[in-house]
């Protein structure tokens, strides 16, 4: 069993629809990033969180601690938003954990 | 542009090789991390350098081996490749050694043939 788990696998969305991302833990952690990866391969930090809510945009991310649960929504999707999205765990010790990435098509 | 650069872009090379990948970190940025990203593994964290000293280390297997200089530009050294080697390779970079939003540069593609 992965440390970080994602959900779902595979997203379709319509353009404009209201997007969300789940990401559970089972580890311990100090922080918790979510990234961005285009089909080019490049990847792009987007956040990194260790507490409630952070917003840049028409992106928001949460972490609640205690259910070691995190969510990505992304509000008035857009074509442009299509990507791999990316959670990573990062512990005390410094060492991350990834999880295996969601797959988002927006459709126009 | 996240201001990180990494040299290749590409590599092929035969088993049994050793390259060389190279990571010039953002300006005053003093932390490198290194990650491996294979189809079937995906993202792997593998070392973590904050100015010239190692400090985490995660997946790298005793063939790797990466170095911070004195200029903070990073080092991962791969030898006696293995097809399952192939992967892209990202660097990244923080201002120090602790939890930051990481700047990742465009990946070094390494093919073993």
């Amino acid at each position: 069993k992965n440390e970080v788990e994602q959900s779902p696998q595979n997203l379709t969305a319509q353009e404009g629809e209201f997007i969300t991302i789940n990401c559970s833990y089972s580890v311990g952690i100090s922080a918790l990033h979510w990234l961005q990866q285009h089909p080019g391969g490049g990847i792009v930090s987007l956040f990194m969180l260790s507490s409630g809510k952070k917003k840049h945009g028409r992106l928001i991310a949460t972490i609640n601690i205690q259910e070691k649960h995190s969510s990505l929504h992304i509000t008035a999707s857009h074509p442009r938003d299509s990507a791999v999205y990316i959670c990573a765990g990062l512990d005390t010790g410094n060492q991350f954990y990834f999880g295996t990435g969601t797959s988002l098509t927006v459709i126009p | 542009d996240s201001g990180v650069t990494q040299t290749p872009k590409h590599l092929i090379t035969a088993t049994g090789q050793r390259v060389t990948l190279r990571c010039s970190p953002r300006s005053g940025d003093l932390s490198v991390y290194w990650y491996q990203q294979s189809l079937d593994q995906g993202l792997q964290f593998l070392i973590q350098y904050y100015n010239g000293e190692e400090r985490a280390k995660g997946n790298i297997l005793e063939r790797f081996s990466a170095q911070q200089f004195p200029d903070l530009h990073s080092e991962l050294n791969l030898s006696s490749l293995e097809l399952g080697d192939s992967a892209l390779y990202f660097c990244a970079s923080t201002p120090d050694g602790g939890a930051y939003e990481q700047y990742f540069g465009p990946g070094t593609r390494l093919t073993v043939t």
